[in-house]
């Protein structure tokens, strides 16, 4: 049965200190996604990637997050230095492209999530 | 920027009751139309996903309808169950989204015994 994983899947810190969240997509899926949950915004996307390179992270804080895929099989979002605000559940999610017609994944799978506070 | 919208925010119905959850959205322009469930504390299921080109999908007691023209879908319930408790979230793509989902903020259902 394959999922995608995401670790920790809770994390209490401390504002200024650094979190790395790690996700690992499902194998074979060529796109993912990192998607941030809170009451106020609901759901929002933070960064995207399809063949490990990053297509659109708009959606990121530029001087504080950053996200990477180092490999096919891991899928990273660090927040460095972090703040109160950014207390949420980060969602990590894969899905697969065929072709090179460069439209959506048919289905976005989701992880777990990791529920994040900064105190 | 694509803006979706779910009306209800939140209905409490008894067990055995048919309902109806709505889901529109600003840009017709899209690909996918994906319901998902979400229970508390837990991640995203994905329930039925409408490619632009259908009209409907159906899975079990579940029926997703789409109107693109008209921006708005439907996802219809049939005969409740306590089980079936939970939020229930639309999602749409498109180009200008890069294909990142637009997400309602959802619909939180209860289904009472």
């Amino acid at each position: 049965d394959a999922r995608v994983t995401q670790t920790p899947r809770h994390k209490v810190t401390e504002m200024g200190q650094e979190v790395t969240m790690r996700c690992q997509p499902i194998l074979g899926h060529n796109t993912v996604f990192w998607y941030r949950q809170t009451m106020m915004q609901g759901l929002e996307l933070l960064a995207y990637f399809r063949n490990r390179a990053p297509l659109d992270d708009s959606g990121m804080p530029k001087d504080r997050f950053s996200a990477e895929m180092p490999d096919a099989t891991l899928a990273t979002l660090k927040i460095q230095p972090s703040e109160p605000r950014d207390s949420a559940v980060y969602f990590c999610a894969s899905g697969l492209v065929f072709g090179t017609s460069g439209g959506p994944p048919e289905t976005q799978y989701f992880g777990p999530g990791t529920r994040l506070l900064v105190l | 920027k694509q803006e979706v919208t779910q009306i209800p925010a939140a209905l409490s119905v008894p067990e055995g009751e048919n309902l109806v959850l709505n889901c529109s959205f600003t840009d017709s322009a899209i690909y996918n139309l994906q319901w998902f469930r979400q229970d508390p504390g837990k991640g995203l299921t994905s329930l039925l996903l409408i490619q632009s080109s259908q009209r409907e999908q159906t899975s079990g007691r579940l029926n997703a309808s789409l109107d693109k023209s008209s921006g708005r879908s439907t996802l219809y319930i049939a005969a409740s169950q306590p089980g079936d408790s939970a939020t229930y979230l639309c999602a749409v793509d498109d180009l200008y989204s890069g294909y990142a989902l637009n997400f309602g903020k959802g619909t939180s259902l209860l289904v009472t015994p």
